[in-house]
């Protein structure tokens, strides 16, 4: 099975920190995705990446980057924490599509909180 | 860009009963339907998945069936148990292709024994 790693389950950071979450999967999937997740508005896509080096603004980028130095790695940047991004933050990968498998592989998440 | 509308928010039901979960969407070229159960604590995980080119999958006591014409899919658990609680997720690939999904905002499904 495909196993999607993030690096912290919580993480309590002051505002104005630059603060990085890490993804890391075991298996050779291209695609990576950055969601967060708010009560009462699911699952929103912040960046996702299709290849190393490569990264496409999803539908709420402002306030973070991205970085995919590795295939197996994807790193999520809030580059001056804030308050509204207080959220869960879920990794999830997907194999080139072609072969029949479309369903994304989440990790746990990363339950973000800024003070 | 594609939208995703899901209801119930939440639904609670007696064991053994029936849960349907429902969702719309805006984007006609959508092709690709995934449902995703999140339990407590962890992350989204794949259930069952529907393509544009068929009305309905079966897996075992789920249940997914789309209408392209109204542009609507819905979930549909069977004989329901308590570990079948959870808050599920319906996505659409809208017209960017399988890669991209946009989700609902999930409904939190109770059974209660």
């Amino acid at each position: 099975d495909v196993k999607v790693t993030q690096s912290s389950r919580y993480l309590v950071k002051r505002t104005g920190e630059k603060v990085f979450l890490e993804c890391v999967q075991d298996m050779d999937h291209e695609n990576m995705f950055w969601y967060r997740q708010d009560p009462g508005l699911g699952l929103r896509l912040i960046y996702f990446s299709y290849d190393v080096k490569m990264k496409e603004k999803g539908d709420i980028p402002e306030g973070y980057s991205v970085s995919r130095e590795k295939k197996e790695r994807f790193s999520l940047i809030l580059e001056s924490a804030s308050t509204n991004q207080t959220s869960m933050y879920l990794c999830a990968t997907l194999p080139r599509t072609g072969g029949g498998n479309y369903g994304y592989t989440f990790g746990s998440g990363t339950r973000l909180t800024v003070v | 860009g594609e939208n995703v509308e899901q209801h119930p928010s939440t639904l609670s039901v007696q064991e053994g009963d029936s849960a349907v979960i429902k969702c719309t969407y805006s984007d006609s070229a959508s092709n690709y339907f995934p449902w995703y159960k999140q339990e407590l604590g962890k992350g989204p995980q794949l259930i069952i998945d529907i393509r544009s080119n068929v009305g309905e999958k079966k897996d075992q006591r789920i249940a997914v069936t789309l209408n392209k014409t109204a542009k609507h899919f819905s979930l549909h658990i069977t004989e329901t148990q308590p570990e079948d609680s959870a808050v599920y997720f319906c996505a659409a690939s809208g017209n960017t292709g399988f890669q991209k999904l946009v989700f609902g905002t999930g409904t939190r499904l109770l059974v209660s024994p």
